[in-house]
C-alpha cells in the first residue's frame, strides 16, 4: 500500500497570504489528523476528521481550518499567515479514531 | 483533559548502554498508548502500542514499554542501545474519542 502522501512538501509564503495544504491517507483509511511540528513547541495536535466530519480540534485559532473529503483526502487551510506559522505540518491517517496513526512527511511551511 | 509528560528532553548514551525514557499522562478513561520514533531525515513512524491485555509490550528493533496503569505510566526501554537507535522518542496517548496528545518528545543520542 502507498504511504500517507503530503503536497506540497515545502512552501514559502509572506505574511498576510493564505495557504492550502493537502493529504492523501492510506487507502481504506478514513481517519485523518493535522498536527505542527516546530522544535520550540513539539508535536500540537491540530484537528482530526473521520468520515468527512471534524471529531476533534486542537487549541489554535479560527485562521486554521480543515475539510475531508468523501474519498478521506483531507485539506487544511491556513489564512492570514503569520510568521510563527512557519513549522513542519504532519499529516496522519488511520483506518478508525484512536487505532495506529501513519504519518507522512510533511509539509514545511516558511513564512516570511 | 489529556496530557503527556515525558521526564528527558535530550538523553546521551554509549553504545550498549540500558536505555529508560520516563512517559506520564493524564487522563481519567480508558486510552490507548503509543511510542512513536522519527528517525533522522524519516518520517515519524511507530515504535510500539498497548491497547489492552499484557502490560508489558514489545515494538520493532527490541523496544519494549511497560504499561503501569496505577501510575499512569508508559516507560520505554531497550537493554542495549545502538548508534542507529540515534532519533527522537514521542509519547502518545489516544482516547476512545480519537484526540491523540503527544508529549514534547525526548531527542536519544547514542555514541558509537
Amino acid at each position: 500500500k502507498a504511504g500517507v502522501t503530503q503536497t506540497p512538501r515545502y512552501l514559502i509564503k509572506t505574511r498576510g497570504q493564505q495557504v492550502t495544504l493537502s493529504c492523501s491517507p492510506i487507502s481504506g483509511h478514513r481517519s485523518v489528523s493535522w498536527y505542527q511540528q516546530t522544535p520550540g513547541q513539539g508535536l500540537q495536535f491540530l484537528f482530526e476528521y473521520f468520515s468527512e466530519t471534524q471529531r476533534n480540534k486542537g487549541n489554535f485559532p479560527g485562521r486554521f481550518s480543515g475539510r475531508q473529503f468523501s474519498n478521506s483526502r483531507s485539506e487544511m487551510n491556513v489564512s492570514t499567515l503569520e510568521l510563527g506559522d512557519s513549522a513542519l505540518y504532519l499529516c496522519a491517517s488511520s483506518p478508525t479514531p484512536a487505532e495506529t496513526q501513519y504519518f507522512g512527511p510533511g509539509t514545511r511551511l516558511l513564512v516570511l | 483533559a489529556q496530557s503527556v509528560s515525558q521526564h528527558n528532553h535530550h538523553v546521551i548514551l554509549s553504545e550498549a548502554a540500558s536505555l529508560e525514557l520516563g512517559c506520564n499522562y493524564s487522563y481519567g478513561g480508558t486510552v490507548n498508548l503509543f511510542w512513536y520514533v522519527q528517525y533522522p531525515g524519516q518520517h515519524l513512524q511507530l515504535l510500539l502500542k498497548y491497547f489492552s491485555g499484557d502490560p508489558l509490550v514489545k515494538g520493532i528493533k527490541g523496544f519494549e514499554a511497560e504499561f503501569i496503569k496505577s501510575k499512569f505510566s508508559f516507560n520505554l526501554r531497550k537493554p542495549s542501545v545502538q548508534w542507529s537507535d540515534t532519533a527522537e522518542y514521542f509519547c502518545a496517548v489516544n482516547s476512545n474519542a480519537g484526540k491523540s496528545t503527544f508529549g514534547d518528545g525526548t531527542t536519544l543520542t547514542v555514541k558509537p
